[in-house]
């Protein structure tokens, strides 16, 4: 299984603040590489797939970068809806395995 | 607009059989590159992948589960079913099913949820 890891896994911020999250795959996955957000008591939500494409409807500040083994994503300008938890997901082989998720709270 | 929805027991005992339904409504699963996946999220965890079935009937399971995983649809009634057999304590979690894309395997939207406890 390829294993997803991420950094940090916790993170504290201040609105209008750039946060950049990273992931690394074991081994390559091409550009096959996904990222969402989950805040508590919700079911995640789909920000980037393809390691840069935006989904629709998510707003601009989020962009994804990366390729290979090495992803980040980046919020641009913190927003107060922003603090969650941000999983990265390698969509190359089974099991699609997901990051352990880093927690953006406010600092 | 494209919503799904878990349905299912709230609480299994040991070795029983766990049957969960994804209801969907906003697509159909006989369009191509259309699929829905399951996942679960043990409290306080990260989320898992479970199983993804596609509207021209590919199936895909989790390696470590795919003794215990069956997944099936009913494109008719825009539904999709998965079964975990010989359910264990460690299996309780929060299980959701998404809509999936064949180019990408990206999943998006999900469903809300459902929390499935495993005690006797």
């Amino acid at each position: 299984d390829i294993q997803m890891t991420q950094s940090p896994s916790s993170l504290s911020a201040s609105i209008g603040d750039r946060v950049t999250i990273t992931c690394r795959a074991s081994q390559s996955i091409d550009n096959s590489l996904n990222w969402y957000q989950q805040k508590p008591g919700n079911s995640p939500k789909l920000l980037i797939y393809a390691a840069s494409s935006l989904q629709t409807g998510v707003p601009s500040r989020f962009s994804g970068s990366g390729s290979g083994t090495d992803f980040t994503l980046t919020i641009s300008s913190l927003q107060p809806e922003d603090f969650a938890t941000y999983y990265c997901q390698e969509s190359y082989s089974r099991p699609y395995t997901f990051g352990q998720g880093t927690k953006l709270d406010i600092k | 607009q494209i919503t799904l929805k878990e349905s299912g027991p709230a609480l299994v005992k040991p070795t029983q059989t766990l049957t969960l339904t994804c209801t969907f409504s906003g697509f159909s699963l006989s369009t191509s590159g259309v699929g829905v996946g399951w996942f679960r999220q043990p409290p306080g965890k990260a989320l898992d992948w479970l199983a993804l079935i596609f509207w021209d009937d590919d199936k895909r399971y989790s390696p470590s589960l795919k003794n215990r995983l069956t997944i099936t649809k009913d494109t008719s009634r825009n539904k999709v079913v998965l079964t975990m057999t010989n359910m264990d304590p460690v299996d309780t979690a929060t299980y959701y099913c998404a809509q999936a894309t064949y180019l990408w395997n990206s999943f998006d939207p999900w469903g809300q949820g459902t929390l499935v406890t495993v005690s006797s």
